[in-house]
């Protein structure tokens, strides 16, 4: 089993609708991050934290939302889907203590389409 | 802001060797991370640095010079399993933790 899950996968929606993208984590890190990719545009931070009482917006924020429901949790919210958030998601976790250097461990991705 | 340069697209054959650039300009600076990513697939970790210099793990190498805002990856004895993109990442300090800040990825295609 992989150590960080994104559910769903794969999401074709439409505009207008509600959405939200879950992370789970079973690697026992405090830190947890969701990033959005685009051709061409690289990986870009939506929110960010660093731990159940801490969140944080990233550089692209507006139209999102999240929720860290335990330290293992972590869920994105689009409350009204647009098709400019058509993109793929990554929920990301990392740990600075010790040997660990703060690098990110990745989930799987989550597509999400928004027709 | 961040600024993370690094170029679009690279081609190599297999077998040689290839540097893959990233320069920067960031506040904050905590070290750089090179990601490889397959198309359709998550990142992974490749190196870290954060002290100037040299890091080398097998057939890949990365280096840094904080002064210059420069790092470099650099892959020896190319396979076509190489072909991906190549994501330089900087280590930002920000509150009570990190986060890393993307270039926008090098596509390398290996050929015969």
């Amino acid at each position: 089993d992989a150590d960080v899950t994104q559910t769903p996968r794969n999401r074709i929606t439409k505009t207008g609708k509600r959405i939200m993208l879950e992370c789970s984590q079973t690697k026992g890190h405090d830190r947890m991050y969701w990033y959005r990719q685009d051709p061409g545009l690289g990986l870009r931070l939506i929110y960010y934290s660093f731990d159940v009482k801490d969140i944080n917006k990233g550089e692209i924020s507006d139209g999102y939302s999240v929720s860290r429901q335990a330290q293992a949790k972590f869920s994105l919210s689009l409350e009204s889907a647009i098709p400019n958030q058509t993109a793929l998601y990554f929920c990301a976790t990392s740990e600075r203590t010790g040997p660990d250097t703060g690098e990110l461990f990745f989930g799987e991705g989550s597509r999400l389409t928004v027709l | 802001g961040q600024n993370i340069d690094q170029p679009t697209e690279m081609t190599a054959t297999e077998g040689a060797i290839v540097q893959i650039n990233c320069t920067y300009q960031t506040s904050g600076f905590n070290g750089l991370f090179w990601y490889q990513q397959h198309a359709g697939e998550a990142p992974t970790f490749l190196s870290y640095n954060v002290l100037d210099g040299l890091e080398e793990k097998g057939r890949f190498s990365s280096f840094l010079s904080r002064s210059k805002g420069y790092s470099y990856l650099l892959l020896k004895e190319l396979q076509m399993k190489d072909s991906a993109s190549y994501l330089c990442a900087v280590d930002i300090l920000t509150g009570g933790g990190n986060k890393l800040t993307f270039g926008t990825g090098t596509q390398l295609k290996v050929e015969l």
